[in-house]
């Protein structure tokens, strides 16, 4: 079956620095990836749509220049949060589509970043 | 505008009991519906979903769920709760018309006890 893999699973940062999140669709070809946030206790928000070969699309409220998405490959879209502060921790989750159908997204296992 | 309600955000219920949870949409197209399980620290699982057809769906791990479009409904349900049933459970609406986003309801936590 499909499988979206995140990683790392876990990642502490120290305020100030970046932190870069892969996911990676590790048996299908997925042009658009999609990245949602999930603060403690919260639902899942959608952050921003990763497209193959051209920009993001960011939801509203989604800083641009602090959240950077590439996806360079049909199988690899990367999340980076520039300049972390204590306020982006939270839990990152990414999902993708397989071709042919939209039989659900599949889901990658969430990345937890903690910024102090 | 798309939205999920899931009322309820703690359930209880003990061991061998019956298990619903609700989920109520608002969506101006044919929606597709699905529900996920996330355990603690975990991504989320599809547990089951629907497109058209058969209102009753069945899912993974003995669960199943009913889409009412009269009511804008699609609860999930379970026979009978096991303990490693305890986790998050979110139900979502996908916009069939565009094949993107997903929008999440916020969750209902489900504890079982033995």
């Amino acid at each position: 079956g499909a499988v979206v893999s995140q990683h790392p699973s876990w990642v502490i940062c120290k305020s100030g620095t970046s932190v870069k999140i892969e996911c990676r669709s590790l048996d299908f070809q997925a042009t658009t990836m999609f990245w949602y946030r999930q603060f403690p206790k919260q639902s899942l928000m959608l952050m921003a749509t990763s497209n193959e070969g051209s920009k993001a699309t960011y939801e509203q409220g989604v800083e641009k220049d602090k959240f950077l998405i590439n996806h360079a490959s049909l199988t690899l879209s990367t999340l980076t949060v520039t300049s972390a502060h204590p306020e982006d921790s939270s839990f990152y989750i990414c999902s993708a589509t397989p071709p042919g159908g939209a039989y659900g997204y599949t889901f990658g296992s969430g990345t937890r970043l903690t910024v102090v | 505008a798309q939205s999920v309600t899931q009322p309820d955000i703690h359930i209880t219920v003990s061991e061998g009991a019956s298990l619903e949870l609700r989920c109520n949409y608002s969506y101006g197209a044919t929606p597709y519906l699905f529900w996920y399980v996330q355990s603690p620290g975990q991504g989320l699982q599809l547990l089951l979903k629907y497109f058209s057809g058969d209102t009753l769906v069945q899912g993974i791990k003995g669960f199943e769920a009913e889409f009412k479009r009269s009511q804008s409904s699609f609860n999930l349900r379970k026979p009978s709760v096991h303990w490693s049933d305890a986790a998050e459970y979110f139900c979502a609406v996908g916009a069939s018309n565009t094949g993107n986003q997903f929008y999440f309801g916020t969750g209902t936590s489900l504890t079982v006890i033995p």
